[in-house]
């Protein structure tokens, strides 16, 4: 069964970094096209960026709101996604989520001082 | 960026109900277009993608078409489980772009 559980989200005050997880189990992270995705209290979905699987280059491609500031990264040996936001921003507040053609639950980020 | 419009925002309809939902992208996405279910609390679900190709283990209730710019995601005979907010997206080129959602609700 595949599954993904995020973790490491929580209070942050502006300018501050997290580092997000994703677990990944029952398929490999690297053979996955694996995407961050966000969604604001009460508002939409919007796309953080996005890694490619290894065969296809492992490209990385960010939203522009977060290009610079945040980095995708995986690592194997553990089937884990990350998501490396520094300079956070009110504005990044929100669930964040880590998805192929699964989602997980999601964890919540909170900017503010 | 290629610009999402999702209609309507918000329906209500009754267990049984045919809904249809639309997408119009602000150009051509080549029928790299996804349909999501969200449920507060829950993890999101990829219904459709590639614009009509059912998810594995998606009911056949169901359905979605379109193409070019224009795509349509329409449930046959509305459950209860189905109240939940849809969203469109793009994957034909990044940034990868959602519509605003339809919130389907119980009339």
């Amino acid at each position: 069964e595949v599954q993904l559980v995020e973790s490491g989200g929580g209070l942050v005050k502006p300018g501050g970094s997290l580092r997000l997880s994703c677990a990944a189990s029952g398929f490999t992270v690297s053979n996955a096209w694996m995407t961050w995705v966000r969604q604001v209290p009460g508002k939409g979905l919007e796309w953080v960026g996005r890694i490619k699987r290894k065969t296809d280059g492992g490209t990385i491609d960010y939203a522009a709101p977060v290009k610079g500031r945040f980095t995708i990264s995986r690592d194997d040996s553990k089937n884990t996604l990350y998501l490396q936001m520094n300079s956070l921003k009110i504005e990044d507040t929100g669930v964040y989520y880590c998805s192929t053609d699964y989602w997980g639950q999601g964890t919540l980020v909170t900017v503010s001082s | 960026d290629i610009q999402m419009t999702q209609s309507p925002s918000s329906l209500s309809a009754s267990v049984g109900d045919r809904v249809t939902i639309a997408c119009l992208a602000s150009q051509s996405v080549g029928n790299y277009l996804n349909w999501y279910q969200l449920k507060p609390g829950k993890a999101p679900k990829l219904l459709i993608y590639g614009a009509s190709s059912l998810q594995s283990g998606v009911p056949s209730r169901f359905s979605a078409s379109g193409s070019g710019t224009d795509y349509t995601l329409t449930i046959s005979s509305l459950q209860p489980e189905d109240f939940a907010t849809y969203y469109c997206q793009q994957s034909y080129s990044t940034p990868l772009t959602f519509g605003g959602g339809t919130k389907v609700e119980i009339k």
